[in-house]
């Protein structure tokens, strides 16, 4: 099993900001993913995050506004770029399993109010 | 595109009552995995089937994968206070880069 740290836990943020977000896992792993989950919905993909090599974003999301760091295989980050209150939500990084191809395990997530 | 749709959305239940909760995927899919999140939680991972037709326990959880591996349900036999969460299926994207495609969950409000 991978443990995943996640930082902050929440934050408060006002219009405008920007909030970067960070994960760190005890194992290395090849993929990361970071997933949004807006009030009372399900997980949606932002991107998948490979280390060396650009992030790989999903409809509807794009670098500019969500940028991803992934600077060796145990951490990313992700930046909530010039936040709104649309982007208040829980926001997730995950890595899959090595011993079960496409299990995932979350990190505790980053729950983001924008004011 | 591809989705994972799941129902109910919401399910209150008496404690000791069954539940089940249904997900259906516009595609076939090689697994399909379930996963629970309690309140103010994170998703937390239960159970992947492979197999057409496979049916798997969990003490008092139950997980099927429909012969067409297109469907999935999970049931819970006499409901406790701990069950209480959302429960999420999910199924494999269709590019097979690993990335996951969940359905909108199903939250369990169990009454004491």
């Amino acid at each position: 099993s991978a443990v995943i740290s996640q930082k902050p836990s929440r934050d408060i943020c006002q219009r405008g900001t920007s909030l970067t977000i960070q994960c760190q896992v005890d194992s290395q792993v090849t993929m990361m993913f970071w997933y949004r989950q807006q009030p009372g919905q399900s997980l949606t993909l932002i991107a998948t995050a490979n280390q060396g090599s650009e992030a790989t974003y999903e409809s509807g999301f794009v670098i500019d506004k969500f940028p991803i760091s992934r600077p060796n295989l145990t951490f990313s980050t992700l930046t909530v770029s010039n936040m709104s209150p649309e982007d208040s939500s829980i926001y997730l990084c995950s890595v899959e399993d090595w011993g079960r191809k496409g299990k995932l395990f979350f990190g505790s997530g980053t729950q983001l109010s924008v004011l | 595109g591809q989705q994972v749709m799941q129902i109910p959305q919401y399910q209150h239940v008496q404690e000791g009552e069954d539940f089940t909760t249904y997900c259906n995927s516009s595609t076939t899919l090689s697994n399909i995995q379930w996963y629970k999140q309690r309140p103010g939680g994170h998703p937390v991972f239960l159970i992947q089937l492979v197999k057409s037709g496979e049916v798997k326990k969990q003490k008092r959880l139950t997980f099927q994968f429909g012969e067409a591996k297109k469907n999935s349900s999970l049931h819970i036999t006499a409901t406790q206070t701990t069950d209480v969460g959302t429960y999420f299926c999910a199924g494999p994207h269709s590019s097979n880069t690993g990335k996951l495609i969940f359905g909108q969950g199903t939250t369990l409000q169990v009454k004491p």
